[in-house]
């Protein structure tokens, strides 16, 4: 089955530190992109941060840079996000999104998403 | 950064009616326009690609138009099942960026 499955969410202070995983399966995952999407409870989305397939292209939202930093290892077919310097404000549900193409910078489109991993950060 | 505006924020149809759905971006974006379907509890699914190609397994009643800065999603003859909030996304400059959202209630 083709899927993407995150985990790693969970309930984190201010100023502490998550790291997200994504495991893909039923496709190629080294062939193609893949981005970070969340959205805040009853919000909508905002793109977060993208991969090359390769991973040597990474690329971030201003809202997240310096303080995230997305990787992959295509022998696992597993992304990651690790996100530190956590903020309230980046409380939301994460997807990860496998794009329609091979690098960020020629993004086609997000086909297939996850169910998504609930991050909380609260006093 | 490209802002995306959509309207109308909210729509209340019956079943069977069309629905007309407007995504407008603050500069010319040529095709790199695609709309997504999130129902309540569930993660988006991708509808539209490229302003007007439909991806695979969607409904024929979903289709989509424009060019440049205005584009359109329509659902001809809207069915129960398509209650949920309509996204369009950019994917022409980084940072990607998508639309505030449009909900489509089933009286």
């Amino acid at each position: 089955e083709v899927q993407l499955l995150e985990s790693g969410g969970g309930l984190v202070q201010p100023g502490g530190s998550l790291r997200l995983s994504c495991a893909a399966s039923g496709f190629t995952f080294s062939s193609y992109a893949v981005n970070w999407v969340r959205q805040a409870p009853g919000k909508g989305l905002e793109w977060v941060s993208g991969i090359s397939d390769g991973g040597g292209g990474t690329f971030y939202a201003d809202s997240v840079k310096g303080r995230f930093t997305i990787s992959r290892d295509n022998s696992k077919n597993t992304l990651y996000l690790q996100m530190n310097s956590l903020r309230v404000d980046d409380t939301a549900v994460y997807y990860c999104a496998k794009d329609g193409g091979a690098t960020v910078t020629t993004s086609k489109y997000f086909d297939l998403w996850g169910r998504g991993t609930l991050v909380t950060v609260s006093p | 950064e490209i802002v995306l505006t959509q309207s109308p924020d909210f729509q209340s149809v019956t079943a069977k009616e069309k629905v007309t759905i407007t995504c407008r971006a603050s500069r010319s974006i040529g095709s790199s326009l695609h709309w997504y379907q999130q129902k309540p509890d569930q993660s988006p699914k991708l509808l539209i690609k490229y302003a007007s190609q439909s991806f695979s397994g969607v409904p024929s009643r979903f289709s989509g138009s424009g060019f440049g800065t205005d584009f359109t999603l329509t659902i001809n003859s809207l069915e129960a099942e398509d209650a949920a909030t309509y996204y369009c996304h950019q994917s022409s400059s980084l940072p990607f960026t998508f639309g505030p959202g449009t909900k489509v209630e089933i009286k």
